[in-house]
C-alpha cells in the first residue's frame, strides 16, 4: 500500500527550529521528485519546497527561503523538512506529497509556533 | 511566479446537479495542471492530472480540461460526498502554486 506519513510536529516557539519527517513505504522515494506543502488554520493549500530525485535540486516558496532547508534519504525511503527561524505564520499543518502533480498525500503533522 | 485564481470562491448546488469550477493562471501553463479535492480534516485527494487526465480510482464523473491559462473542473451528478473544497495547482514552473480554493456546498 503506498503511504505517506509526516511526523516531528509540535508547539515551538518563534525563533526555534523543528525538523519534520515524511516515511514513504509501498514505493521508493529515489525515483520521485517529493513536496512539503502546508495549510494554515482555515487557509488554503501552500507550497513550501520540492527536493528531485537525487536530492540535486531544491526549491523553496519565498515565505521559507533562507529558513527551511528539505532533504531526502532514499536509504531510509524518508524526506525531511528542517525548519529553522519558526514564526507564528509557520503554524500549520505540513503534508508531504509525491510527484510533480502530487498524486500521494500523507495526513499530515501539526505545526503550532507560539510563544 | 505564476498566480492561480479560481471561481467562484464556493458554490451552492444540489445533489444532482452538475458544476464547473474555472482556474486561471497568469501566464501560460502548457497543461501542467492538477486538481485536489479535500474535505474538512483531511488530506487533499489528487483528482486530475495534466489537466484532463483522471488519477486511477478517481469517478468519472469528474472531468477536466483547458490548456494555456484557462482550465475547467466539472462534476456531473452531484452525490453528498462531492461537497468540499477544490483547489487547482500549477506544476510548470518553481515555485508551485494554488488556487484560493472553492468550496462546494449543499444548497
Amino acid at each position: 500500500q503506498v503511504q505517506l506519513v509526516e511526523s516531528g510536529g509540535g508547539v515551538v516557539q518563534p525563533g526555534r527550529s523543528l525538523r519534520l519527517s515524511c516515511a514513504a513505504s509501498g514505493f521508493t522515494i529515489s525515483y520521485n521528485t517529493m513536496h512539503w506543502v502546508r495549510q494554515g488554520p482555515g487557509k488554503g493549500l501552500e507550497w513550501v519546497a520540492v527536493i528531485s530525485h537525487d536530492g540535486g535540486d531544491k526549491y523553496y516558496a519565498d515565505s521559507v527561503k533562507g529558513r527551511f532547508t528539505i532533504s531526502r534519504d532514499n536509504s531510509e525511503n524518508t524526506v525531511f523538512l528542517q525548519m529553522n527561524s519558526l514564526r507564528p505564520e509557520d503554524t500549520a499543518i505540513y503534508y508531504c506529497a509525491r510527484s510533480a502533480y502530487m498524486d500521494v498525500w500523507g495526513k499530515g503533522t501539526t505545526v503550532t509556533v507560539s510563544s | 511566479d505564476i498566480q492561480m485564481t479560481q471561481s467562484p470562491s464556493s458554490l451552492s448546488a444540489s445533489v444532482g446537479d452538475r458544476v464547473t469550477i474555472t482556474c486561471r493562471a497568469s501566464q501560460g501553463i502548457s497543461n501542467y495542471l492538477a486538481w485536489f479535492q479535500q474535505k474538512p480534516g483531511k488530506a487533499p485527494k489528487s483528482l486530475i492530472y495534466a489537466a484532463s487526465s483522471l488519477q486511477s480510482g478517481v469517478p468519472s464523473k469528474f472531468s477536466g480540461s483547458g490548456s494555456g491559462t484557462d482550465f475547467t473542473l466539472t462534476i456531473s451528478s452531484l452525490q453528498p460526498e462531492d461537497f468540499a473544497t477544490y483547489y487547482c495547482q500549477q506544476y510548470n514552473t518553481y515555485p508551485y502554486s494554488f488556487g484560493q480554493g472553492t468550496k462546494l456546498e449543499i444548497k
